[in-house]
């Protein structure tokens, strides 16, 4: 089956860096899908990408859906405690139907 | 605008009872997802419906696992019985009509089985 890779597992980093993690696949994927989970709650979207070549912003968030259309990154700017998290990386291959794919995610942590 | 809604937040049982998560997605939105969430195996989808039908369930563990949806903004994970290896998050998401549509999650439901 479909599989995603998500590096690094976990980082360490001083508030106010930059943060940039990614994912990858073995498969083509026509949707990704960038999420964060807070301790205790469910994974909230923070971008969607659609398109190969697709760069999105929200806010601090930067993501991009890969040329090859097999990986996806999201970069964080002026990271703040609150970016504190899980990131999920999610990515649907088919154009029909509904399975998208979870990564197993980046563990992040701001140090203030 | 209400999120998806999920109930309980947290179940404790006894192994062998009978479990029923509850999920109310978000109103206009066709698909419904039951997720589970482990730190072995991440996300992984177990049951979804479009339009109130099951469509895919591979993902379902076994028997003990049920999943219904009689109305549009309704729908219940039923385990039972109940084992220790079922302790997991259990989420509930939705999406709109539509290929390629974002997921929406709620809160999800820790249950333990003792």
């Amino acid at each position: 089956g479909q599989q995603l890779n998500q590096s690094p597992q976990s980082m360490f980093i001083q508030e106010g860096e930059d943060v940039s993690m990614n994912c990858t696949s073995s498969s083509i994927f026509n949707t990704w899908l960038w999420y964060k989970q807070d301790p205790g709650e469910g994974p909230v979207l923070l971008i969607a990408l659609y398109k190969a070549g697709e760069l999105t912003s929200n806010g601090r968030l930067t993501a991009q859906f890969g040329i090859t259309r097999k990986d996806s990154f999201l970069n964080i700017s002026a990271s703040i405690p609150s970016d504190v998290g899980i990131y999920f990386c999610a990515g649907q291959a088919t154009n029909y139907g509904q399975n998208f794919v979870f990564g197993p995610g980046t563990r992040l942590s701001v140090l203030p | 605008d209400a999120g998806v809604i999920q109930s309980p937040r947290h179940e404790v049982t006894e192994m062998g009872q009978e479990v029923t998560l509850r999920c109310k997605p978000i109103s206009g939105h066709d698909y419904l997802f039951w997720y589970r969430q482990t730190m072995m195996r991440g996300l992984e989808l177990l049951i979804y419906f479009n339009n109130n039908v099951p469509i895919d369930d591979s993902g379902m563990p076994e028997d003990r696992f049920s999943a219904k949806m009689p109305n549009a903004s309704f729908s219940t994970l039923k385990i039972q019985p109940s084992e220790p290896r079922d302790s997991a998050v259990y989420f509930c998401a939705s999406s709109s009509l539509g290929p390629n549509e974002k997921l929406f999650f709620g809160s999800g439901t820790q249950l333990s089985v003792l």
